[in-house]
């Protein structure tokens, strides 16, 4: 158990540009989160897949943004058009979903993006 | 209405206290309920989970939920200056698959 892992720690890029973050669960962990946080306030949900199926995505999230897990292993993040808004701190967690006791998530160390 | 809400502090207790830190959610459906500490600088961690009424301990951590009125709490007895951190509750609401929904958080200090 290696733990959850992204890339890149940091990004900072110009507005306009496109960005895609990187995210490799544990490795028999079927569940995959996204989630964004921004200074004082707590993780707000984006997305998640269960193995390689999206099952469901944050209707504050614009089109701008689209996630992708495919064969259900690594997923990554992409933001199109980058708006100085976006600026936040990118996480990445798994799980082994639902075990008839709940769901613990394991979060990964996060991708920092600065939108200038 | 927010899903789930914090009181975002900061809390301040003295070391050696009793840290008192609670939560409402809105989902009265929910069944899974969770806390975790983030360091600053890190990310989440998870440090209890519980799933029925009543009180669940752990160690110096106690969580109590009661469903009836939809309220999570989250006690740290003999606060150390090393529990200084913000305590993020967590619960899985069903919107039509299940997903976990974190409050802002609490920021605690301890105060040596």
């Amino acid at each position: 158990d290696t733990g959850v892992s992204q890339d890149p720690r940091h990004k900072i890029t110009k507005r306009g540009q496109n960005v895609t973050f990187r995210c490799d669960p544990i490795s028999e962990h079927n569940r995959l989160y996204w989630y964004r946080q921004t200074l004082g306030q707590g993780p707000e949900f984006l997305t998640y897949f269960q193995n390689e199926a999206q099952l469901e995505k944050s209707r504050l999230l614009s089109d701008r943004f689209s996630a992708e897990r495919p064969k259900g292993s690594f997923s990554t993040l992409e933001i199109q058009r980058t708006e100085q808004g976006d600026s936040a701190m990118y996480l990445c967690a798994s799980s082994l979903g639902d075990r008839g006791s709940g769901e613990k998530l394991f979060f990964g160390s996060g991708t920092q993006l600065s939108v200038l | 209405q927010k899903e789930v809400e914090q009181n975002s502090g900061p809390l301040s207790v003295p070391e050696g206290a009793i840290a008192s830190l609670n939560c409402t959610y809105s989902d009265r459906g929910s069944q899974s309920f969770f806390w975790y500490r983030q360091y600053s600088g890190k990310s989440p961690e998870l440090i209890m989970s519980i799933y029925s009424n009543g009180d669940k301990e752990d160690g110096r951590f106690t969580a109590q939920l009661n469903k009836a009125s939809q309220y999570v709490s989250l006690l740290i007895r003999d606060s150390q200056p090393s529990d200084s951190a913000t305590y993020l509750c967590a619960v899985r609401i069903n919107t039509g698959g299940f997903k976990t929904i974190f409050g802002a958080g609490t920021r605690l200090f301890v105060k040596a």
